[in-house]
């Protein structure tokens, strides 16, 4: 699976938007962009996921550069519920194998 | 609520012992994952069920197992238990292999404290 670097820590105000971005220079053609967050010892959450248009769901947008080597996760209004670990990984979409969790950035939404 | 249920919530144990951990899976789903979180390692995958078979291997030691039974619920039996096995245990589950999205859906986890 294609590495991930993204960012130790973020602190973002509450009611602003928080961008979390993620470097996966080495990623395939073929492999998705997913995104989960992990709210203190909770289990990991979905938020997102794309190939290579961007992406809106009820929780997040997914931006993906042209050249996918890179992308954005944005929560449109940061609310302290949104203070989390947020997971980028890349992986082919046709294995039913484990996800690669690294270590995430820590997100404090500050009020 | 993810629909994923794991049990129980929490275990305390005594290093020696064996304990079996539980994961019934969301309605439908038929892969099951296993991950271990400890404070120094973060999330490791362990090893991942598709109806019934295993279909890979991870971080799992020899003295851990796992088995998927015909109502697709999963158990994790950890056994010779050592300090260093405290950790978080959560539970996944996916629609299964071959799919495009492949979104896996975790538990809420067992705490494992060894004393």
């Amino acid at each position: 699976d294609a590495k991930t670097t993204q960012p130790t820590s973020m602190d973002c105000a509450e009611g602003r938007a928080a961008n979390l971005p993620c470097n996966h220079s080495t990623i395939s053609g073929n492999e998705y962009v997913y995104w989960y967050r992990q709210i203190h010892s909770q289990g990991p959450q979905y938020i997102i996921h794309g190939l290579k248009n961007n992406e809106t769901n009820e929780m997040a947008s997914l931006i993906i550069t042209e050249d996918r080597k890179s992308s954005t996760l944005i929560l449109p209004h940061a609310t302290l519920r949104d203070t989390a670990v947020y997971y980028c990984i890349v992986r082919p979409p046709n294995t039913g194998n484990q996800f690669y969790f690294g270590t995430g950035t820590s997100l404090t939404v500050i009020p | 609520d993810s629909g994923v249920t794991q049990t129980p919530k929490h275990l305390i144990t005594a290093t020696g012992q064996r304990v079996t951990l539980r994961c019934s899976p969301r309605s439908g789903d038929l892969s099951v994952y296993w991950y271990q979180q400890s404070l120094d390692q973060g999330l490791q995958f362990l090893i991942h069920y598709y109806n019934g078979e295993e279909r890979a291997k991870g971080n799992i030691l020899e003295r851990f197992s796992a088995q998927q039974f015909p109502d697709l619920h999963s158990e994790l039996n950890l056994s010779s238990l050592e300090l260093g096995d405290s950790a978080l245990y959560f539970c996944a589950s996916s629609e299964g292999t071959g799919k495009a999205k492949n979104i896996q859906y975790f538990g809420a986890g067992t705490r494992l404290s060894v004393l």
